[in-house]
């Protein structure tokens, strides 16, 4: 297992289009999250997922935004109707998730998009 | 909710010195974990060091350590030795027993040769 990869790695956009990123997170890592990320500052949480179910979506994710993760395995991040403001570094993570543990986080490169 | 600070955006230091980053955070948890990670330039995220908050003794990692002080509610780390290579943003990040996670705004942090 190479770790968490993202899938494209840049993606530029015209403004009005849909985009849709993948993650495949770490093979037994059942925790995996969403973070947005613009220049200069740190990780703002998404969303993220305890194997196939969605527990917590932040305030931050518009109704323009819709994640999934079927089967437990990989996760796609959709943004609709793309605005210039979505432009950002959109980071996924994985977390083998054990309870009262400390779950290091595992990154993926990110996946970088401008919106035109 | 929880808050995490870190109020240096930037730092400098020359090679083979030691340097010490700040953190502060915001909570209302009496257990939790505290992270440091770096993110070097065009480069995933990658765990410095972390803290468990009942644990009294600051945790070390070759030449990062942490200076943990709970009731004062901060989080600093220093880097001895400093190397080329860690040249980066280091982000602080908190993380309650639920697995949330919070980041601050990252400082970075040049190593000068």
């Amino acid at each position: 297992d190479t770790g968490v990869s993202q899938d494209p790695r840049h993606k530029i956009t015209k403004r009005g289009q849909n985009v849709t990123f993948r993650c495949d997170p770490i093979s037994e890592h059942n925790r995996l999250y969403w973070y947005r990320q613009t220049l200069g500052q740190g990780p703002e949480f998404l969303t993220y997922f305890q194997n196939e179910a969605q527990l917590e979506k932040s305030r931050l994710l518009s109704d323009r935004f819709s994640a999934e993760r079927p089967k437990g395995s990989f996760s796609t991040l959709e943004i609709q109707r793309t605005e210039q403001g979505d432009s950002a570094m959109y980071l996924c993570a994985s977390s083998p998730g054990l309870a009262g543990a400390a779950g290091e986080l595992f990154f993926g490169e990110g996946s970088r998009l401008t919106v035109l | 909710a929880q808050t995490v600070t870190q109020s240096q955006p930037e730092m400098s230091v020359q090679e083979a010195e030691t340097v010490t980053l700040s953190c502060t955070y915001d909570t209302s948890e009496n257990n939790y974990y505290l992270f440091w990670y770096k993110q070097p330039p065009s480069r995933q995220m990658i765990l410095v060091i972390r803290q468990e908050a009942y644990k009294q003794q600051n945790a070390t990692e070759n030449r990062f350590s942490v200076n943990f002080q709970k009731a004062a509610k901060s989080f600093s780390l220093k880097i001895s030795d400093s190397q080329l290579g860690d040249t980066a943003m280091y982000f602080c990040a908190f993380m309650d027993y639920g697995q949330n996670f919070v980041f601050g705004p990252g400082t970075r942090l040049s190593v000068l040769p």
